[in-house]
């Protein structure tokens, strides 16, 4: 039973290099989301999805893009990554509304820009 | 906007004993509240939910309690084991989803 399954697991990238992560699920949930989870802020929303072929911006999107082009797949890009987004990103997803429905998270992806 | 918070940021206690993890948040306006367990290098685990119309949620030791009014919810373990030892986060579900910054338990043996 994997749940949701993210990877890399680490990645390590240099000022202004590009990158794509990768989010999956397998339990047919509509939702999905990606955080960024800094020491001292807590997680804080990047964009999210409701359904296949939808996104919407969350609490801090700028410097990312995503993509559902499938429902059990939601993939977070940096197009030029900045020191500023390093982090440890984690995907969750949830069958309804997160706000009513509890979420299942990633293990999450480390991520440093040099 | 919401803030939500989450004192002591760090905890100690042997094992055995019960202990209380606290929450608090600027918002009564919220649909629930959620615990999450985050173990070392991996995500979040939820532990409970609590709607908000609801006073407590209970699974096995664990009891989150809610006081919309006041702003608070605590999470009680009981008979604490190292096992327990992770980082408890609460979060509140209003028009947005907030989080706390967590507390890190450790049990010690």
């Amino acid at each position: 039973n994997a749940g949701v399954t993210q990877t890399p697991k680490f990645r390590v990238l240099k000022t202004g290099q590009s990158m794509t992560l990768l989010c999956a699920q397998d339990m047919n949930h509509e939702y999905m989301y990606w955080y960024r989870q800094d020491p001292g802020m807590g997680l804080r929303l990047i964009h999210y999805s409701v359904g296949e072929g939808t996104t919407a911006k969350g609490e801090v999107p700028d410097g990312y893009n995503v993509s559902r082009l499938k429902k059990q797949n939601f993939l977070l890009g940096l197009e030029s990554a900045a020191p500023s987004q390093t982090s440890v990103y984690f995907c969750a997803s949830s069958y309804g509304d997160r706000l009513v429905q509890p979420q299942h998270f990633g293990d999450g992806t480390r991520l440093s820009i040099l | 906007k919401q803030e939500v918070t989450q004192i002591p940021a760090a905890l100690s206690v042997p094992e055995g004993e019960n202990l209380v993890l606290n929450c608090s948040f600027t918002d009564s306006a919220i649909y629930n509240l959620q615990w999450f367990r985050q173990d070392p290098g991996k995500g979040l685990t939820s532990l409970l939910l609590i709607q908000s119309s609801q006073r407590e949620q209970t699974s096995g030791r664990l009891n989150a309690s809610l006081d919309k009014s006041s702003g608070r919810s605590t999470l009680y373990i009981a008979a604490s084991q190292p096992g327990d030892s992770a980082t408890y986060l609460c979060a509140v579900a209003g028009n947005q989803f907030y989080f706390g910054t967590g507390t890190s338990l450790t049990v010690i043996p």
